[in-house]
């Protein structure tokens, strides 16, 4: 079946844009997360969804950055007026509401702040 | 503050050889950890996980990792490496006392598999 899917792949702004990116979970999954990779570094934790409900927004670096899910299934992550430092790959991830259940990760975004 | 450290950063290897990728995490009361690879401009992919139970767990593509509540390790290894093995690997754990909540990542280690 249908992995998670993210778009766009690569994306590319000048400092002080806003960016969305979008992400597709696997059909059904209740739980999507959001992480952002620095290059060379590990996945760092960003935001959590239960359903539409954002549930953790720990993990967000500044008031800048926005993630929502509207009806459940696709979430955007947004952010507003970019700097150099959040050019990193964005990461999304569902996973199923039983137990025991690993997440799924989506190739990712690409974003580069010129 | 729960933490994964990877020990290695890169671990170059010839083909065909035996390999261990290092992983150490802090001690808590539930532990579930994971092992991920990253192959270039890819999300990331599970080889396997630890959630309970036996402690040597067998993932995909020949890795297995051993759980060692003693030494707080959880090392992935396999007995010959290929070519095509040649990637990112993370070691993860999830956050609290659940085994689907977010996941804390390591640095990661690069496996280089030379010919």
């Amino acid at each position: 079946g249908a992995g998670v899917s993210q778009s766009p792949r690569y994306k590319v702004a000048k400092r002080g844009q806003d960016v969305a990116l979008r992400c597709d979970p696997i059909s059904g999954h209740v739980s999507l997360f959001w992480y952002q990779q620095a290059l060379g570094q590990g996945p760092e934790f960003l935001t959590y969804f239960q359903n539409e409900a954002q549930l953790d927004k720990s993990g967000l670096p500044s008031d800048r950055f926005f993630a929502e899910r509207p009806e459940g299934s696709v979430s955007t992550l947004k952010i507003q007026r970019t700097q150099q430092e959040d050019s990193a790959v964005y990461l999304c991830a569902s996973s199923d509401r039983r137990p025991n259940q690993p997440q799924h990760f989506g190739d990712g975004t690409r974003l580069s702040i010129l | 503050a729960q933490s994964v450290t990877q020990l290695d950063s890169q671990v170059p290897v010839f083909e065909e050889a035996p390999v261990e990728l290092r992983c150490n995490y802090s001690s808590s009361v539930s532990v579930y950890l994971f092992w991920y690879v990253q192959y270039p401009n890819q999300g990331l992919q599970l080889l396997l996980k630890y959630l309970s139970g036996s402690t040597l767990v067998k993932g995909i593509n020949g890795f297995e990792a051993e759980f060692n509540k003693s030494q707080t390790s959880f090392h992935l290894r396999k007995p010959s490496v290929h070519i095509s093995d040649t990637a990112e690997y993370f070691c993860a754990r999830a956050e609290g006392s659940s085994n689907t909540g977010k996941l804390i990542f390591g640095q990661g280690t690069t496996l280089q598999v030379k010919p």
